[in-house]
């Protein structure tokens, strides 16, 4: 079965850099969720999207935003990076009517030094 | 506010044994439940969902959960813990009329053999 697609897996940048994480949900999912999860920690919500419009939006900071495409796709832009950015970045893709179900992408792992 | 708590960050059973790992929400209305498992540096994969109906669930590897309202629980169970169930167990609770999971702290399992 199809399963969340994330890229890149692994990503190092320099502080003050920017990154651009994508996700390409579970075909018919309309639903994309970001979260992210510091070394030994849960994992925190980010902001998701249903039918490309923002539905919720949690500790997201100001510099990171994100978007989702006429294809489901979404895309997480993070700018002035910072240290404490380097965390494991999941996407997660749900259906309508499904609620609450969320299936997880292998995440993204970035790094910034 | 919705919350999760897993009271045990570290649990270490003998292979072959019983397992139980503990999770307590807070919540006013009845909660979808979850539990989800990570290996190291992998992804979330979903274990057992609990929305409504029959209190006990079922869900893959081998794995049981049940919601007791009472006690605002949703324990996860395993009759025989094998090795490969040594990860990272994480409890979350969906709520509320957004559509965000919260996360628990997690719990470490590991098993010897």
């Amino acid at each position: 079965a199809a399963g969340v697609i994330q890229s890149p897996r692994h990503l190092i940048k320099e502080k003050r850099e920017t990154a651009t994480l994508k996700c390409y949900p579970i075909p018919r999912h309309d639903t994309v969720y970001w979260y992210q999860q510091g070394p030994g920690q849960d994992p925190q919500f980010l902001i998701s999207f249903y039918e490309k419009m923002q539905s919720d939006k949690g500790s997201i900071p100001d510099r990171f935003s994100a978007q989702q495409f006429s294809d489901y796709h979404s895309e997480l832009n993070m700018s002035s990076l910072e240290l404490g950015d380097s965390a494991l970045y999941f996407c997660a893709s749900g259906e309508t009517g499904n609620s609450y179900e969320q299936y997880f992408g292998p995440g993204t792992r970035l790094t910034v030094t | 506010a919705q919350s999760v708590t897993q009271p045990d960050i570290h649990i270490t059973v003998s292979e072959g044994a019983s397992l139980e790992l503990r999770c307590n929400y807070s919540y006013g209305a009845t909660p979808y439940l979850f539990w989800y498992v990570q290996s190291p540096g992998q992804g979330l994969q979903l274990l057992l969902k609990y929305f409504s109906g029959d209190t006990l669930v079922q869900g893959i590897k081998g794995f049981e959960a049940e919601f007791k309202r009472s006690q605002s629980s949703f324990n996860l169970r395993k009759p025989s813990v094998h090795w490969s169930d040594a990860a990272e167990y994480f409890c979350a609770v969906g709520a509320g009329n957004t559509d965000k999971l919260i996360f628990g702290t997690g719990t470490r399992l590991q098993v010897f053999p």
